[in-house]
């Protein structure tokens, strides 16, 4: 089992829309999950970040987590073609001494105009 | 704004070169990381470095090797570059868990 597991998509919604990504994680312990956006040729740029279990929002964007199930999302509300992009989770597993991320494949989301 | 430069965004070595990746923060960030970028596999960490002199190997730290001399500087040294090294690298530092990534460097290894 991978670590940290996403969907690869791509995950296509019409502008407008909400979008829903997913992320599961293996470990249990886990304390900390960022949610990072990688346009094409790009790098990663972080756009949320959660520790505790509930919603965090900011923006179009809000953060959920859950532990017991072991999954963390991100929404994107008002979705736009400028959000069509790469999502990468990332998990800091509680095994890490320091902040060694884990990150997922990503998935790709395509907002159609 | 948090700048993480590394100093080359495209390179094209030859096999068994010894190749350099230069990474620099402007932030005096304690972590740094070293991340390779292959289609299919995400991001894989390389090495990462949570002090000046210190290092930890990732997940795929064979023939790789780093060094950190300076807070703000972490180098990648390919000590023998090889064809399964074509990659893109992105280097990283980090604050409170919250990584920045440099522009990335794409090394094609011929």
């Amino acid at each position: 089992q991978k670590e940290v597991e996403q969907n690869s998509g791509p995950l296509s919604v019409p502008e407008g829309a909400i979008a829903s990504l997913n992320c599961t994680y293996s470990d249990r312990g886990s304390q900390s999950f960022f949610w990072y956006r990688q346009y094409s040729g790009k790098s990663p740029e972080l756009i949320m970040f959660i520790y505790s279990n509930g919603d965090k929002e900011d923006g179009r964007f809000t953060a959920q987590l859950n532990k017991a199930s072991q999954y963390v999302s991100l929404l994107i509300r008002d979705s736009q073609p400028s959000d069509s992009a790469t999502y990468l989770c990332a998990v800091v597993p509680q095994s890490s001494g320091t902040y060694k991320y884990i990150f997922g494949t990503g998935t790709r989301l395509k907002v159609l105009a | 704004d948090v700048k993480v430069t590394q100093s080359s965004r495209y390179l094209v070595k030859r096999t068994g070169e010894k190749v350099f990746l230069e990474c620099v923060q402007d932030m005096d960030h304690e972590n740094m990381f070293w991340y390779r970028q292959d289609p299919g596999l995400g991001l894989r960490l390389i090495y990462f470095s949570y002090d000046v002199k210190m290092k930890e190997k990732g997940d795929i730290p064979e023939g790789y090797s780093v060094s950190r001399e300076k807070k703000e500087r972490f180098s990648l040294i390919l000590e023998s570059a090889s064809t399964n090294q074509t990659s893109m690298y992105l280097c990283a530092s980090s604050l409170r868990g919250r990584a920045f990534f440099g522009q990335g460097t794409r090394l094609t290894v011929v």
